[in-house]
């Protein structure tokens, strides 16, 4: 069975932290997303990265930064968390090109104080 | 951008209905468009998913129709159990921003038992 698997399950930080949220899949994908899902306004793409290594910006980069050392491993950083930042984080990670059959991870839901 | 709408926003079906959800898009290039069921404290699910060059695809109970005509698609969701009661995401893969999936903002769908 598929699994993407996201480090913690609650995170609560205070404002100006560097905030890591850690993502694992093991189906040997070679894409992988982070998005943020916020009430009323849908999951919105942060960063993506189609290699080890890549990264390409999606619709919301600004305040993270990300980073992909090996395939199966893709990393979302708040380099100063704000409680704008608030939110559920959900990584995922798809056999197809740009997101097609993708696997969601559980998500993190962060707490930014 | 893509603009990927989803109706209606909240759905309550008596146990053994069927609910349909309909989801409108903008860009007329998109060619993928995949059904995400979420459930309470869970990441999205993959539930089906359906390709431009088909008309309708189904799995067991659910089913997907396209018109690419009209650009829009629909989740039909036959005899409906409690355990269908979740929030369902469409989302369409546009070539807008270096393609990605563009994603509605949700439908909570309620099964009455």
């Amino acid at each position: 069975d598929v699994k993407v698997t996201q480090s913690s399950r609650y995170l609560v930080k205070r404002t100006g932290e560097k905030v890591f949220l850690e993502c694992v899949q093991d189906m040997d994908h070679e894409n992988m997303f982070w998005y943020r899902q916020d009430p009323g306004l849908g999951l919105r793409l942060i960063y993506f990265s189609y290699d080890v290594k890549m990264k390409e910006k999606g619709d919301i980069p600004e305040g993270y930064s990300v980073s992909r050392e090996k395939k199966e491993r893709f990393s979302l950083i708040l380099e100063s968390a704000s409680t704008n930042q608030t939110s559920m984080y959900l990584c995922a990670s798809s056999l197809g090109t740009f997101g097609t059959e993708a696997f969601f991870g559980q998500g993190t839901r962060l707490t930014v104080v | 951008g893509e603009n990927v709408e989803q109706h209606p926003s909240t759905l309550s079906v008596q146990e053994g209905d069927s609910a349909v959800i309909k989801c409108t898009y903008s860009d007329s290039a998109s060619n993928y468009f995949p059904w995400y069921k979420q459930e309470l404290g869970k990441g999205p699910q993959l539930i089906i998913d359906i390709r431009s060059n088909v008309g309708e695809k189904k799995d067991q109970r659910i089913a997907v129709t396209l018109n690419k005509t009209a650009k829009h698609f629909s989740l039909h969701i036959t005899e409906t159990q409690p355990e269908d009661s979740a929030v369902y995401f469409c989302a369409a893969l546009t070539s807008y921003g270096n393609n990605r999936l563009a994603f509605g903002k949700g439908n909570q769908v309620v099964v009455i038992p």
